[in-house]
């Protein structure tokens, strides 16, 4: 069951732009949300998180907001920058050990 | 300590046969958890362990899959008698205990059965 969704598989933006990838989830039990971004050859790599008790999660470039009435979260890239270009994966977690991914989304941001 | 390592980082076998991955974590990480990655999907959870116990495995784990963390350090994970639909990347990760601490992965291991 695909209880962690993105819908789209790809996105393209241009550089200096934002780029805005969503996330849907069915399982309103998860109390934890992350969002890992993967190069090719290499291993998910940590990026933001946020918990289920907070709307919106700030660092840097990379913004999270959640919206839990919805079961609905997002993460804005402003500015969006060349080396930004992977395919990220949001995850949610339901205790310690039950993290499910979604499918990823790749993003191409263009120079 | 430079992360979490897997080896090898390619396995090619012939179905029927047995294959072994090893991943050492991040030296202070108590938790370590083993994932598998299809094309086009997001990592699926296949076992954790905390220190040397293994605490939770997924249905994904049919009885052909083991995995070990004997000494609470590295761990091994066990295909035997693989199938072609065990092609996958097979990505470890590692965490410390406390609180929704994020995992770390490694840059998996891709095995390939023909």
């Amino acid at each position: 069951d695909q209880q962690v969704k993105q819908n789209s598989p790809s996105l393209s933006v241009q550089e200096g732009r934002i780029s805005i990838l969503n996330c849907d989830y069915t399982n309103s039990m998860f109390d934890y949300f992350l969002w890992y971004k993967k190069y090719p050859a290499e291993g998910p790599t940590f990026l933001i998180s946020i918990s289920s008790i907070k709307d919106k999660n700030e660092d840097g470039r990379f913004t999270v907001f959640l919206n839990k009435s919805a079961k609905h979260l997002s993460l804005h890239i402003v500015p969006s920058q060349p080396g930004d270009s992977a395919v990220y994966f949001c995850a949610a977690i339901l205790g310690f050990s039950d993290m499910r991914f979604g499918a990823g989304t790749r993003l191409t941001v263009k120079p | 300590d430079t992360g979490v390592s897997q080896n090898p980082r390619h396995k090619i076998t012939k179905r029927g046969q047995n294959v072994t991955f090893r991943c050492d974590p991040i030296s202070e990480h108590n938790r370590l958890y083993w994932y598998r990655q299809t094309l086009g999907q997001g990592p699926e959870f296949l076992t954790y362990f905390q220190n040397e116990a293994q605490l939770e495995k997924s249905r994904l784990l049919s009885d052909r899959f083991s995995a070990e963390r004997p000494k609470g350090s590295f761990s091994t994970l066990e295909i035997q008698r693989t199938e072609q639909g065990d092609s996958a990347m097979y990505l470890c990760a590692s965490s410390l205990v406390q609180g929704n601490s994020p995992l770390h992965f490694g840059n998996g291991t891709r095995l390939t059965v023909t």
